[in-house]
């Protein structure tokens, strides 16, 4: 059974630098047919996709937050990480890992349980 | 961005009812549409993808159509573990897009 588990810190300072960890368990990413993504939900914006990664020279950002994300991954650790800087109270929220399967269209078949993080002083 | 339009936003229904959500897509998305439910607290699951097909393990009672720009959600006798928000997500064009949801409630 494939699970994946975010971690990181839950509060983070305005204009400082948010980082997670997503940690992929029952499965291997370096199975073929299937990206890594980072989603968020807010109250104000619903559920927005930050990006994905299928391999290191494989990455796709939402041109909406292009210019402060990273998306990166470590396949000898089978995990992956977001990092979003220059954050703002605009950037709370729960943070999603989940990965998308390539099959018959495109669709996010396995989430993590995510994680609230907040962006305050 | 292709925008998501859900409705309605919010339905009550009772255990047992027929109810239908449907999803409007802001340009063509051929079949690429699918639909999650999330419960309080939880993340999403994956209910349909490819607009009508049904995700391994998901009741039969839940059902997917339409193509194009107009599709549709359907439980055919809801059940109590039913009642929670649904949402479409487009997997035709990146950035991927959601609908707001539809919350359904007793």
């Amino acid at each position: 059974q494939l699970q994946l588990q975010e971690s990181g810190p839950g509060l983070v300072m305005p204009s400082e630098t948010l980082s997670l960890t997503c940690v992929v368990s029952g499965g291997s990413m370096s199975s073929g047919g299937y990206s890594w993504n980072w989603i968020r939900q807010s109250p104000g914006k619903g559920l927005e996709w930050i990006g994905y990664i299928y391999h290191s020279a494989s990455i796709h950002y939402n041109p909406s937050l292009k210019s402060r994300v990273t998306i990166s991954i470590d396949r000898s650790k089978n995990q992956f990480s977001l990092k979003l800087n220059s954050v703002s109270a605009a950037d709370t929220a729960v943070y999603y890992c989940a990965r998308e399967r390539d099959t018959s269209g495109y669709s996010f078949d396995h989430w993590g349980q995510g994680i609230l993080v907040t962006v305050s002083s | 961005d292709i925008q998501m339009t859900q409705s309605p936003s919010s339905l009550s229904a009772s255990v047992g009812d027929r109810v239908t959500i449907t999803c409007r897509s802001s340009q063509t998305i051929s079949n690429y549409l699918n639909w999650y439910q999330q419960k309080l607290g939880k993340a999403p699951g994956l209910l349909i993808y490819a607009a009508s097909s049904l995700q391994s393990g998901v009741p039969s009672r839940f059902s997917g159509g339409g193509s194009g720009t107009n599709f549709s959600l359907t439980i055919s006798s809801l059940q109590p573990e039913d009642f929670a928000t649904y949402y479409c997500h487009q997997s035709y064009s990146t950035p991927w897009t959601f609908g707001r949801g539809t919350r359904l409630e007793i």
